[in-house]
């Protein structure tokens, strides 16, 4: 079955510094990933995603993402944080089987971003 | 404002009464999707249709719940006899998928339910 990993539950930044949000996946075929942030009574924003080609992929808001076939893994970056980046983050993936393009989401990683 | 809407955003009703939301999904997207989120959870899938016909619905969703997509574009998610267990945000999300492809979802502000 298709899923997706997100170890840390909370992530804290000074901002200005650089950020990393971690994501791993579990799938059978080829992965297409994705990343959404929410914002408290939101629903989901998308970020980026990556379906196939340039292992680094960049998105909204100055966000980017690295697919890592080896480690399996498609970690979120910013090389600056802001405090309104402070928000919850949700790795998915998509399921892919037969025909359905839903997705399965991560447990989310809370960012805060400290001034 | 072309994204997707949903209506109401909250709702507070009592167990064992009926709900039905209603999602606008963004007019030019095939696909519309139910998702579930629960506090501190990701969304979990629900159902989905392609243009009118529901195509794919989780165990999650059991006979108390029914979604329809009458004419290719609005949907509607009722929940018959609700349980206190039925307490969530429901999410709904459209896109543009095509034979071969996969394409965001962008989803709505979400229905808050509170089931009392």
């Amino acid at each position: 079955a298709q899923s997706v990993a997100q170890p840390e539950d909370q992530v804290n930044v000074a901002e200005g510094n650089p950020l990393t949000v971690k994501c791993t996946y579990s799938v059978s075929g080829n992965p297409y990933l994705f990343w959404y942030v929410q914002y408290p009574n939101r629903g989901l924003q998308f970020l980026l995603k990556y379906i196939t080609g340039d292992n680094l992929v960049k998105g909204s808001y100055g966000f980017e993402a690295e697919f890592n076939k080896s480690q399996t893994s498609f970690h979120l970056k910013k090389p600056s944080a802001l405090v309104s980046d402070s928000a919850l983050y949700f790795c998915a993936v998509r399921d892919g089987q037969g025909n359905t393009d839903k997705l399965i989401f991560g447990t989310g990683t809370r960012l805060q971003v400290f001034p | 404002d072309t994204g997707v809407s949903q209506n109401p955003r909250h709702k507070i009703t009592k167990r064992g009464q009926n709900v039905t939301f209603r999602c606008d999904p963004i007019s030019e997207h095939n696909r519309l999707y139910w998702y579930r989120q629960t506090l501190g959870q990701g969304p979990e899938f629900l159902t989905y249709f392609q243009n009118e016909a529901q195509l794919e619905k989780s165990r999650l969703l059991s006979d108390r719940f029914s979604a329809e997509r009458p004419k290719g574009s609005f949907s509607t998610l009722e929940i018959q006899r609700t349980e206190q267990g039925d307490s969530a945000m429901y999410l709904c999300a459209s896109s543009l998928t095509l034979a071969g492809g996969s394409y965001e979802q962008y989803f709505g502000p979400g229905t808050r339910l509170t089931v009392t």
